[in-house]
């Protein structure tokens, strides 16, 4: 079974379109993130959330909300896109928010704007 | 802010060679270093990990990594390289606040037949 899965894992789309992705763990976390990864390979975390609650919004833009209906599911939906939100984002977990482990990574979602 | 480098955008070994992929952090407090593993078009895979004690840290797939406070690196290495080791490898550091890891800036290593 996977443990973080994200849906869809391609996705292309036009500048201005809304759309969403979803992200599921079946590992009990209590910890999810968005972690944001650039035609350069850099990753950088956006978003993290403990029991659903946010707990880092990095500088992001606004036209990106997470949204985490339960502790298992951290969606990220991202308003008016535009050809700089190209990129692969990454779903992760983590048991909780102490830092005595690690974050366990979904297999990305490859956002394409044109 | 903690923030993590590496050196080496690219290297390059034969199989059967030895390798190192340098990694140096900064950080205020003890840090929580990782490396992990990235396969073409897959996700992250956690290699190894270091929180305190034993500063020889052992991982998967034959890797290990030394923590030197002194010079504020968190080298891998791994004696003897396969083919399907070719791969990008990031270091990463950890901080308390939200668990969130700042990722170095990744090191592509290629493996010669």
């Amino acid at each position: 079974d996977t443990a973080v899965s994200q849906t869809p894992k391609y996705l292309v789309t036009q500048m201005g379109n809304d759309k969403s992705i979803k992200c599921e763990q079946n590992l009990g976390h209590d910890t999810m993130y968005w972690y944001k990864q650039d035609s350069k390979k850099f990753l950088k975390i956006m978003f993290s959330y403990n029991n659903k609650e946010l707990i880092i919004n990095e500088t992001v833009p606004n036209r990106f909300s997470p949204k985490s209906p339960d502790k298992a599911h951290l969606n990220l939906h991202i308003n008016s896109l535009e050809l700089g939100d190209s990129a692969v984002y990454f779903c992760a977990s983590s048991p909780d928010s102490l830092l005595n482990t690690e974050a366990f990574f979904g297999q990305g979602t490859r956002l394409t704007v044109v | 802010a903690q923030s993590v480098t590496q050196p080496d955008i690219h290297i390059t070994v034969s199989e059967g060679a030895s390798l190192e992929l340098r990694c140096n952090y900064s950080y205020g407090a003890t840090p929580y270093l990782f490396w992990y593993v990235q396969s073409p078009g897959q996700g992250l895979q956690l290699l190894l990990k270091y929180f305190s004690g034993d500063t020889l840290v052992q991982g998967i797939k034959g890797f290990e990594a030394e923590f030197k406070r002194s010079q504020s690196s968190f080298n891998l290495r791994k004696p003897s390289v396969h083919w399907s080791d070719a791969a990008e490898y990031f270091c990463a550091v950890g901080a308390r606040a939200g668990n969130m890891l700042t990722f170095g800036g990744g090191t592509r290593l290629m493996v010669k037949p």
